[in-house]
Parts: C-alpha cells; sequence; structure tokens
C-alpha cells in the first residue's frame, strides 16, 4: 500500500520569502508519480506541479519547485517568493503505474502568508 | 479544453433522505473518473473510481453508490443518508497516464440535519 505523511499541519511565511512544504512517501511500486495540489479556502483542488520517480531532475514550475530526493523517499514543495494569494491547504500525493490512477493524498500542511 | 462540472454547489439533506451528485467532464474522451470525500480540516479519501462506462470500482464499504451511465457523466448516490455523509465531495479526472494529474470539479459541501 502507498502512504503519503505531511508532517506539517500549518506553516507560517512571510510575504516575499521562500518555504518548504515537507512530503515524504512509501511505495513498493518501482514507478510512480508525486503531485502537489493547492486548495484554497473556496475548496477547489488546484494542480501545481508534477514529479515522475524516473525523472532525474527536479521539477519547477514558475514559484513552484520540487525537492525530489528518492533515497529519502522525500518530495517537498518549495514556494518561492511567497504571495499572499499563496495562503492555502497543500497536499502531495502519490500514484502508481496500473490500468488506472489511484491516488493517495497526504493530510495536508495548512499555509499562511503573513504581509 | 477540458472541463469538469459538478452540481449542486451546497446541498443539505435530511437523516435518511435520497442523494444525487452530479459530474459531467467535457473536452476529453475515455476520462478516468473518481468521487472523494473530504471531512473538514481533513484530507480526501477516495470513495469510487471508473475506467469505463458502467465499470465502478468502490475503495470504501459505505452508504454510497456510483454510476457512469455515460462515457463522461459519474453519478454519486445513496438511498438513505446518515449523518456520517457529511462533508464536502469532489469529482475527479484523469488520463490513463502517470505524469497526468487529477483535475476537479468546485466541489459540493453536504450538511446532512
Amino acid at each position: 500500500a502507498q502512504k503519503i505523511t505531511q508532517t506539517q499541519p500549518g506553516m507560517f511565511v512571510q510575504e516575499k520569502e521562500a518555504v518548504t512544504l515537507d512530503c515524504t512517501y512509501d511505495t513498493s511500486d518501482p514507478s510512480y508519480g508525486l503531485f502537489w495540489y493547492k486548495q484554497p479556502s473556496s475548496g477547489e483542488m488546484i494542480f501545481l506541479i508534477y514529479q515522475g520517480s524516473y525523472d532525474q531532475q527536479n521539477a519547477t514550475e514558475g514559484r513552484y519547485s520540487l525537492n525530489f530526493q528518492k533515497a529519502r523517499k522525500s518530495a517537498n514543495l518549495v514556494i518561492s517568493a511567497s504571495q499572499l494569494g499563496d495562503s492555502a491547504m497543500y497536499f502531495c500525493a502519490i500514484t502508481h503505474s496500473g490500468g488506472y490512477q489511484k491516488v493517495t493524498f497526504g493530510t495536508g500542511t495548512k499555509l499562511q502568508v503573513i504581509p | 479544453s477540458q472541463t469538469i462540472h459538478q452540481w449542486p454547489a451546497t446541498l443539505v439533506q435530511p437523516v435518511g433522505s435520497p442523494l444525487s451528485l452530479e459530474c459531467t467532464v467535457e473536452g476529453t474522451s475515455n476520462p478516468n473518473l473518481y468521487w472523494y470525500r473530504q471531512a473538514a480540516g481533513r484530507g480526501l479519501q477516495l470513495l469510487f473510481y471508473s475506467v469505463g462506462i458502467g465499470q465502478i470500482s468502490s475503495e470504501v464499504p459505505q452508504n454510497l453508490s456510483a454510476s457512469r451511465p455515460q462515457d463522461r457523466q459519474f453519478i454519486l448516490s445513496s438511498k438513505k443518508l446518515l449523518l456520517s455523509d457529511s462533508g464536502f465531495y469532489l469529482c475527479a479526472w484523469s488520463g490513463t497516464l502517470l505524469n497526468q494529474p487529477q483535475h476537479f470539479g468546485d466541489g459540493t459541501r453536504l450538511s446532512i440535519l
């Protein structure tokens, strides 16, 4: 079975500073994908960034980057130059190869950006 | 481009009443479809997924059922709602490749009285 652990229930960051949200995972599948989603207070889930288990380089998408350490089974999300609009819940998720894309989500980290 | 529609946005139902939540996807064919439930302040729990018309897999035994009568339509139902069915319900679709993210609807906030 796959598992995602997000140990930070809540985080604060000063506006314009960088912040790292932690995510560790456990899987026995050799091929898997890691995702980060953002959920604002309005409730919708927004896809942010993807990292494949065989990707050699860390994924980046604008101000989002993923610090992927495969040996440590960690996939931390780094948000640079935080903005007030970044305040939201952030979920790490893992999917595995197979006939369908079954995803296991972590419990989330609530990020609050302070002006 | 692909879009996903989920309705209603909010719903208040008495215990023991039936439920029907609908989700439709536009702009893609043969999507994988999912129903999730999210308790307040918690992560997402996968309830059902479907890889094709009439093909439904249940992840958690519960008071709910799902159906996929058309390729891009996914319905979550219950014959008799329980208090524990309260929560935030999210529909999602994805492709079949490992690197394709799930795309979510706006969700339905269900309150059981």
